[in-house]
């Protein structure tokens, strides 16, 4: 049972938008800065979301993020077939003095 | 270019021990926290250990509090993980992971990984 909560699974077509919820609390998302991850089938994880919005470079402006109160989001917009990937959230939780991630949600683009 | 590469995972037998090691290059290693983080077969991300820059702060995860040691030597630009008293949970991957900046959690590379199968 992961402390950050996210949908198992998320579906849509292609150029289509999805958005990827995580659920947490006041002593993690509501008090510490959300990451976003990408991790496409085989491969290490890879960093698309930092301190709650803000994308790496070279990280397309079709990937998004948000947070309010004690939850985040990542969106996706104009949905690919590369896109297919598990996509996970993680944030410092400050009453467990650790780092803690969302169990992890399985994109399918259809 | 910035690159993390693991080595040391394997086979080892529950109660073993096995030391990971993380080789650095292309950043200035000992300006940067450093994470392990680990992800059993067909399983989602468990963070695992932290070290500050100096090596003065420690964290660890519940799950291997007491059993795993997180050390860096930063003159080798290396990163390191000593796991005693393995057990069956503990097989995983594992990946060395540099972090944006303190205060945050932004794991911006990461390593290919090493894996370790606890097993008799």
């Amino acid at each position: 049972q992961s402390v950050l909560t996210q949908p198992p699974s998320v579906s849509a077509a292609p150029g289509q938008k999805v958005t990827v919820s995580c659920s947490g609390s006041s002593s993690n998302i509501g008090n510490n800065y959300v990451s976003w991850y990408q991790q496409l089938p085989g491969t290490a994880p890879k960093l698309l979301i930092y301190d709650n919005n803000k994308r790496p470079s070279g990280i397309p402006d079709r990937f998004s993020g948000s947070k309010s109160g004690t939850s985040a989001t990542l969106g996706i917009t104009g949905l690919q077939t590369g896109d297919e990937a598990d996509y996970y959230c993680g944030t410092w939780d400050s009453s467990l003095s650790e780092v803690v991630f969302g169990g992890g949600t399985k994109l399918t683009v259809l | 270019e910035v690159q993390l590469v693991e080595s040391g995972g394997g086979l080892e037998q529950p109660g073993g021990s096995l030391r990971l090691s993380c080789a650095a290059s292309g950043f200035s290693f000992s300006s940067y926290e450093m994470h392990w983080v680990r992800q059993a077969p067909g399983k989602g991300l468990e963070w695992v250990s932290y070290i500050s820059q100096s090596g003065s702060t420690l964290c660890y995860a519940d799950s291997v509090k007491g059993r795993f040691i997180i050390s860096r030597d930063n003159a080798k630009n290396s990163l390191y993980l000593q796991m005693n008293s393995l057990r069956a949970e503990d097989s995983a991957i594992y990946y060395c992971v540099r972090d944006i900046r303190v205060g945050a959690v932004n794991f911006d590379y990461w390593g290919q990984g090493t894996l370790v199968t606890v097993s008799s």
